[in-house]
């Protein structure tokens, strides 16, 4: 059963940039596409975007454009998530969600992220003065 | 963006009683490829959302038949037809078939009486 491993919980302080590691337990993520959704204390879901490792190639929800960065290695095992300018507000649990790629020759491989199929087990970031 | 709304936002069950959550869209969720993209899941306290249901009404594997979807167009459920002490927690409903947009319902509590 393939899994999605997160790095550690972290401490933020305001203004300053997190990163936030997801690899996968066994393969690569050729064919896959990986969602990044965050959860504030006590609330619901929030999808923020997701990138094609295979393509390298990162979509971002509105909210998120310019304040966030979705990247893959090269070996396709792990992707990252970034985030800027950290507010209180970004204190959260940020979890990685699979997805697929769908027909990667198509050029729609981004429609697929909504599968979320295998999700990582989440990251609590609090960002604090 | 799509706003999908869920109710009740709190539901409390007998233990053997079924259960049923609506979602509703602000919009169809009819793709132009004809299926309708819209995902359920049940996330239990302290634990990450697990996939229950994916295209309105195909169960995931290892989910029990107690759990079922159905709806079209914007109105969907989700029904469980005996809860049993497992099923607490938060279930989302999801749609993704309005790209860019990817966006989850506000959740529905389960508890048990």
């Amino acid at each position: 059963q393939v899994q999605l491993v997160q790095s550690g919980a972290e401490v933020k302080k305001p203004g300053s940039s997190l990163k936030v590691s997801c690899r996968t337990s066994g393969g690569t993520l050729n064919n896959y596409t990986v969602s990044w959704v965050r959860q504030a204390p006590g609330q619901g879901l929030e999808w923020m975007g997701g990138v094609i490792p295979i393509f390298d190639i990162a979509n971002y929800a509105q909210r998120f454009q310019g304040r966030v960065t979705f990247t893959a290695d090269e070996a396709t095992t792990t992707v990252y998530m970034e985030l800027n300018s950290l507010t209180p507000d970004d204190t959260a649990v940020y979890y990685c969600a699979r997805g697929l790629t769908g027909d990667t020759t198509s050029g729609l491989s981004h429609f697929y992220y909504y599968v979320m199929d295998v999700w990582g087990e989440g990251t609590a970031v609090t960002v604090s003065s | 963006d799509i706003v999908m709304t869920q109710s009740p936002l709190s539901l409390s069950v007998t233990l053997g009683q079924p259960a049923s959550i609506s979602c509703r869209s602000s919009l169809s969720l009819v793709y132009s490829d004809g299926n309708t993209y819209l995902n359920w899941f049940h996330q239990r306290p302290g634990q990450s959302p697990r996939r229950l249901i994916y295209k309105v009404s195909q169960r995931d594997s290892g989910v029990p038949d107690r759990f079922s979807g159905s709806g079209s167009g914007t109105d969907f459920t989700l029904k469980i037809s005996r809860v049993e002490a497992d099923d607490v927690g938060i279930y989302y409903c999801m749609q993704g078939s309005h790209w860019p947009s990817i966006t989850f319902g506000r959740g529905t509590r389960l508890e048990i009486k």
